[in-house]
């Protein structure tokens, strides 16, 4: 167990609708980072947040988007969802920014 | 932009037996770390070990040991005395030691499904 966790496990909606993803760090960690696993594209950045600010951003549609709060639990907004959402969405959160990332359970979202 | 590569989809070894990960990465940095993750079929990532780039010693965690060779570009990861828990995919990733701009996201590779037959 990492110490990171992520709600909710599953996730099954239909095309254009919007969910939201959420994720509380380790205590003590500042740094969450978001990312996104499929078949096609491996896994892959999304983006970061550090002690409520956006940090970085890899990957990330214009479609989704995401915050952390001031308790430092973030969320990941998708929003007009497709097929090709369908992922698992992980979570991870580190101390401070550079240092070692630790992974959530991921949320697998199926967009049918 | 960096990226990682991993040359072997699959991999198989006896139980108990050594097995050797390959993992090759292209960047123009000088300064960053490396990272090998493992994730069971229970889809955790679970982090295995790490390396920094400026440190020539190989990193070492139990039965789990890297080869890196920063001229080449290679980091590859020996798991000795395998056992049927190491059963899993594994992912090499980069990141750079310079924050900001998406360096502090990890970059994988598209990983190595390890089998442990008994």
């Amino acid at each position: 167990d990492s110490g990171v966790t992520q709600t909710p496990k599953h996730l099954i909606t239909a095309t254009g609708q919007r969910v939201t993803l959420r994720c509380s760090p380790r205590s003590g960690d500042l740094s969450v980072y978001w990312y996104q696993q499929s078949l096609d594209q491996g896994l892959q950045f999304l983006i970061q947040y550090y002690n409520g600010e956006e940090r970085a951003k890899g990957n990330i549609l214009e479609r989704f988007s995401a915050q952390q709060f001031p308790d430092l639990h973030s969320e990941l907004n998708l929003s007009s969802l497709e097929l090709g959402d369908s992922a698992l969405y992980f979570c991870a959160s580190s101390v401070e920014i550079l240092y070692t990332q630790y992974f959530g359970p991921g949320t697998r979202l199926t967009v049918l | 932009a960096q990226t990682v590569t991993q040359s072997q989809p699959e991999m198989s070894v006896q139980e108990a037996e050594t097995v050797t990960l390959s993992c090759t990465y292209d960047t123009s940095e000088s300064d960053y770390y490396l990272f090998w993750y493992k994730q069971p079929p229970s889809r955790q990532m679970i982090l295995v070990i790490r390396q920094e780039a400026y440190k020539q010693q190989n990193a070492t965690e139990n039965r789990f040991s890297v080869n890196f060779q920063k001229a080449a570009k290679s980091f590859s990861l020996k798991i000795s005395d395998s056992q049927l828990g190491d059963a899993a995919m594994y992912f090499c990733a980069y990141r750079s030691r310079y924050s900001g701009g998406g360096a502090d996201g990890l970059t994988f590779g598209k990983g190595t499904h390890l089998i442990i037959q008994p």
